[in-house]
Protein backbone atom coordinates (compact mmCIF):
# COMPACT_ATOMS: atom_id res chain seq x y z
CA UNK A 1 0.00 0.00 0.00
CA UNK A 2 2.21 2.88 -1.38
CA UNK A 3 -0.18 5.88 0.31
CA UNK A 4 0.60 9.29 -1.32
CA UNK A 5 2.78 9.41 -3.79
CA UNK A 6 4.57 12.43 -5.08
CA UNK A 7 7.06 12.65 -8.06
CA UNK A 8 9.26 14.45 -8.94
CA UNK A 9 11.21 14.49 -5.38
CA UNK A 10 13.89 17.30 -6.39
CA UNK A 11 13.69 19.60 -9.41
CA UNK A 12 15.42 22.54 -10.34
CA UNK A 13 14.39 24.95 -12.34
CA UNK A 14 15.20 28.47 -13.98
CA UNK A 15 12.83 31.53 -13.27
CA UNK A 16 10.39 31.70 -15.77
CA UNK A 17 10.06 27.40 -16.15
CA UNK A 18 7.11 25.89 -15.96
CA UNK A 19 6.19 22.62 -14.54
CA UNK A 20 3.95 20.24 -12.57
CA UNK A 21 4.07 18.46 -9.47
CA UNK A 22 2.26 15.09 -9.95
CA UNK A 23 -0.05 13.58 -6.39
CA UNK A 24 -1.54 10.15 -6.42
CA UNK A 25 -3.35 8.59 -3.70
CA UNK A 26 -4.51 4.66 -3.58
CA UNK A 27 -6.84 4.77 -0.37
CA UNK A 28 -9.53 5.64 -1.93
CA UNK A 29 -9.65 9.45 -0.40
CA UNK A 30 -12.16 12.13 -1.41
CA UNK A 31 -10.21 14.87 -0.13
CA UNK A 32 -6.61 16.16 -1.83
CA UNK A 33 -4.42 19.14 -0.84
CA UNK A 34 -1.59 20.42 -1.86
CA UNK A 35 0.92 22.53 0.91
CA UNK A 36 4.48 24.31 0.84
CA UNK A 37 6.53 24.44 3.10
CA UNK A 38 9.17 26.88 4.32
CA UNK A 39 11.77 27.70 7.14
CA UNK A 40 10.41 30.31 9.60
CA UNK A 41 6.36 29.95 7.76
CA UNK A 42 5.87 26.05 8.14
CA UNK A 43 2.89 24.50 6.30
CA UNK A 44 1.07 26.62 4.70
CA UNK A 45 -2.18 25.56 2.08
CA UNK A 46 -1.90 26.46 -1.73
CA UNK A 47 -5.16 24.70 -3.00
CA UNK A 48 -7.58 21.92 -1.91
CA UNK A 49 -10.05 19.42 -3.45
CA UNK A 50 -12.45 18.73 -1.03
CA UNK A 51 -14.44 15.93 -3.77
CA UNK A 52 -13.65 15.02 -7.06
CA UNK A 53 -14.35 17.46 -9.53
CA UNK A 54 -13.69 20.68 -7.00
CA UNK A 55 -11.11 22.81 -6.49
CA UNK A 56 -10.46 25.80 -3.93
CA UNK A 57 -7.64 27.78 -3.37
CA UNK A 58 -5.69 27.70 0.10
CA UNK A 59 -3.73 30.01 1.86
CA UNK A 60 -1.34 30.91 -1.20
CA UNK A 61 -2.89 30.04 -4.34
CA UNK A 62 -0.96 33.35 -6.26
CA UNK A 63 1.55 31.47 -9.30
CA UNK A 64 0.27 28.04 -8.84
CA UNK A 65 -2.85 26.04 -10.63
CA UNK A 66 -4.08 22.71 -9.84
CA UNK A 67 -5.92 20.01 -11.33
CA UNK A 68 -8.08 17.44 -9.93
CA UNK A 69 -7.99 14.47 -12.53
CA UNK A 70 -9.59 11.72 -11.12
CA UNK A 71 -10.56 10.88 -7.43
CA UNK A 72 -6.42 9.19 -7.21
CA UNK A 73 -4.78 12.24 -8.94
CA UNK A 74 -4.05 15.93 -8.35
CA UNK A 75 -1.63 17.84 -9.45
CA UNK A 76 -0.14 21.35 -9.30
CA UNK A 77 1.12 23.65 -12.12
CA UNK A 78 3.62 26.57 -11.71
CA UNK A 79 2.95 28.08 -15.29
CA UNK A 80 6.25 30.84 -15.09
CA UNK A 81 7.97 29.84 -11.81
CA UNK A 82 9.85 32.88 -9.55
CA UNK A 83 12.78 32.16 -7.03
CA UNK A 84 10.18 32.93 -4.46
CA UNK A 85 8.31 28.87 -4.95
CA UNK A 86 11.30 27.67 -3.97
CA UNK A 87 9.96 25.32 -1.17
CA UNK A 88 9.15 21.74 -0.20
CA UNK A 89 6.16 20.61 -1.70
CA UNK A 90 3.45 18.27 0.10
CA UNK A 91 1.24 16.59 -1.64
CA UNK A 92 -1.77 15.01 1.42
CA UNK A 93 -5.07 13.25 1.29
CA UNK A 94 -7.63 12.30 4.05
CA UNK A 95 -10.83 10.21 3.60
CA UNK A 96 -13.54 13.54 3.68
CA UNK A 97 -12.94 17.06 3.77
CA UNK A 98 -12.59 18.73 7.03
CA UNK A 99 -12.89 16.58 9.63
CA UNK A 100 -9.97 13.96 8.79
CA UNK A 101 -6.46 12.33 9.82
CA UNK A 102 -4.16 13.54 7.03
CA UNK A 103 -1.82 11.34 5.14
CA UNK A 104 0.79 13.05 3.72
CA UNK A 105 3.70 12.18 0.31
CA UNK A 106 7.57 12.42 0.93
CA UNK A 107 7.48 16.28 -0.62
CA UNK A 108 9.11 17.35 -3.53
CA UNK A 109 12.13 19.74 -2.81
CA UNK A 110 11.92 22.69 -5.84
CA UNK A 111 14.86 25.16 -6.21
CA UNK A 112 14.11 28.13 -8.56
CA UNK A 113 17.12 29.81 -9.74
CA UNK B 1 -7.71 34.60 12.59
CA UNK B 2 -6.25 31.22 13.73
CA UNK B 3 -3.04 31.29 15.00
CA UNK B 4 -1.02 28.41 16.40
CA UNK B 5 1.93 28.62 18.30
CA UNK B 6 4.86 25.70 19.78
CA UNK B 7 6.92 26.71 22.27
CA UNK B 8 9.82 25.28 22.50
CA UNK B 9 11.21 25.51 19.51
CA UNK B 10 13.84 23.09 20.03
CA UNK B 11 13.99 20.37 23.19
CA UNK B 12 16.83 18.18 23.74
CA UNK B 13 16.42 15.28 26.31
CA UNK B 14 18.23 12.46 27.25
CA UNK B 15 16.93 9.16 26.56
CA UNK B 16 14.40 7.28 29.06
CA UNK B 17 13.24 11.15 29.75
CA UNK B 18 8.95 11.87 29.85
CA UNK B 19 8.45 14.89 27.85
CA UNK B 20 6.25 17.41 26.77
CA UNK B 21 5.72 19.27 24.07
CA UNK B 22 3.02 22.43 24.04
CA UNK B 23 1.11 23.50 21.81
CA UNK B 24 -1.79 26.54 22.06
CA UNK B 25 -4.08 28.58 19.41
CA UNK B 26 -6.02 31.68 19.67
CA UNK B 27 -9.52 30.32 18.87
CA UNK B 28 -11.33 27.88 20.41
CA UNK B 29 -13.79 27.39 18.04
CA UNK B 30 -12.27 23.85 16.18
CA UNK B 31 -13.48 21.08 15.11
CA UNK B 32 -10.37 19.03 16.30
CA UNK B 33 -6.28 18.97 16.41
CA UNK B 34 -3.78 16.68 15.29
CA UNK B 35 -0.45 15.81 15.84
CA UNK B 36 1.94 14.96 13.39
CA UNK B 37 5.89 13.92 13.13
CA UNK B 38 8.14 14.78 10.48
CA UNK B 39 11.33 12.86 9.97
CA UNK B 40 14.09 15.48 7.80
CA UNK B 41 13.77 15.21 4.68
CA UNK B 42 10.04 13.37 4.92
CA UNK B 43 6.61 13.82 4.88
CA UNK B 44 4.91 14.24 8.12
CA UNK B 45 3.01 11.40 9.56
CA UNK B 46 0.02 11.77 11.57
CA UNK B 47 0.09 10.27 15.18
CA UNK B 48 -3.21 11.56 16.93
CA UNK B 49 -6.31 13.12 15.97
CA UNK B 50 -8.12 14.39 19.57
CA UNK B 51 -12.01 15.56 17.83
CA UNK B 52 -13.46 18.76 19.89
CA UNK B 53 -15.34 16.72 21.81
CA UNK B 54 -12.70 14.91 23.16
CA UNK B 55 -10.16 15.47 25.89
CA UNK B 56 -7.47 12.86 25.41
CA UNK B 57 -6.05 10.43 22.93
CA UNK B 58 -3.82 7.76 23.67
CA UNK B 59 -1.21 5.65 21.46
CA UNK B 60 1.01 3.51 22.45
CA UNK B 61 4.10 5.97 24.52
CA UNK B 62 1.74 9.12 23.12
CA UNK B 63 -0.75 10.77 25.24
CA UNK B 64 -2.54 14.24 23.69
CA UNK B 65 -4.60 16.36 25.72
CA UNK B 66 -6.50 18.87 24.73
CA UNK B 67 -7.79 21.59 26.46
CA UNK B 68 -10.23 23.90 24.48
CA UNK B 69 -11.11 26.84 26.38
CA UNK B 70 -7.33 27.69 26.97
CA UNK B 71 -6.27 26.46 23.94
CA UNK B 72 -3.93 24.62 24.48
CA UNK B 73 -2.52 20.91 23.92
CA UNK B 74 0.12 18.70 24.51
CA UNK B 75 1.76 15.44 23.37
CA UNK B 76 3.15 13.67 26.13
CA UNK B 77 5.99 11.22 25.05
CA UNK B 78 6.68 8.45 27.68
CA UNK B 79 10.16 6.67 28.07
CA UNK B 80 11.75 8.31 25.34
CA UNK B 81 13.98 6.74 22.83
CA UNK B 82 16.26 7.98 20.39
CA UNK B 83 14.27 7.05 17.68
CA UNK B 84 11.63 9.57 18.47
CA UNK B 85 14.11 12.33 17.68
CA UNK B 86 12.42 14.25 15.04
CA UNK B 87 10.11 17.48 14.43
CA UNK B 88 6.17 17.52 16.04
CA UNK B 89 3.75 19.89 14.92
CA UNK B 90 0.10 20.47 15.76
CA UNK B 91 -2.68 21.88 13.66
CA UNK B 92 -5.66 22.87 14.83
CA UNK B 93 -9.17 22.70 12.22
CA UNK B 94 -11.21 25.67 13.51
CA UNK B 95 -14.46 26.66 12.14
CA UNK B 96 -13.74 29.86 10.94
CA UNK B 97 -10.98 28.71 8.96
CA UNK B 98 -13.55 26.50 6.62
CA UNK B 99 -12.57 23.18 7.56
CA UNK B 100 -8.34 24.24 6.41
CA UNK B 101 -5.94 23.02 9.05
CA UNK B 102 -3.89 26.04 10.45
CA UNK B 103 -0.16 24.18 11.20
CA UNK B 104 2.40 25.65 14.11
CA UNK B 105 5.75 25.42 12.87
CA UNK B 106 7.27 22.49 15.11
CA UNK B 107 8.84 21.68 17.83
CA UNK B 108 12.42 19.94 17.02
CA UNK B 109 13.03 17.17 19.74
CA UNK B 110 16.57 15.55 19.83
CA UNK B 111 16.81 12.27 22.27
CA UNK B 112 20.16 11.33 23.04
CA UNK B 113 21.63 8.13 24.29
Amino acid sequence: NAGVTQTPKFQVLKTGQSMTLQCAQDMNHNSMYWYRQDPGMGLRLIYYSASEGTTDKGEVPNGYNVSRLNKREFSLRLESAAPSQTSVYFCASSENWGNEKLFFGSGTQLSVL
Amino acid sequence: KQEVTQIPAALSVPEGENLVLNCSFTDSAIYNLQWFRQDPGKGLTSLLLIQSSQREQTSGRLNASLDKSSGRSTLYIAASQPGDSATYLCAVNSYNQGGKLIFGQGTELSVKP
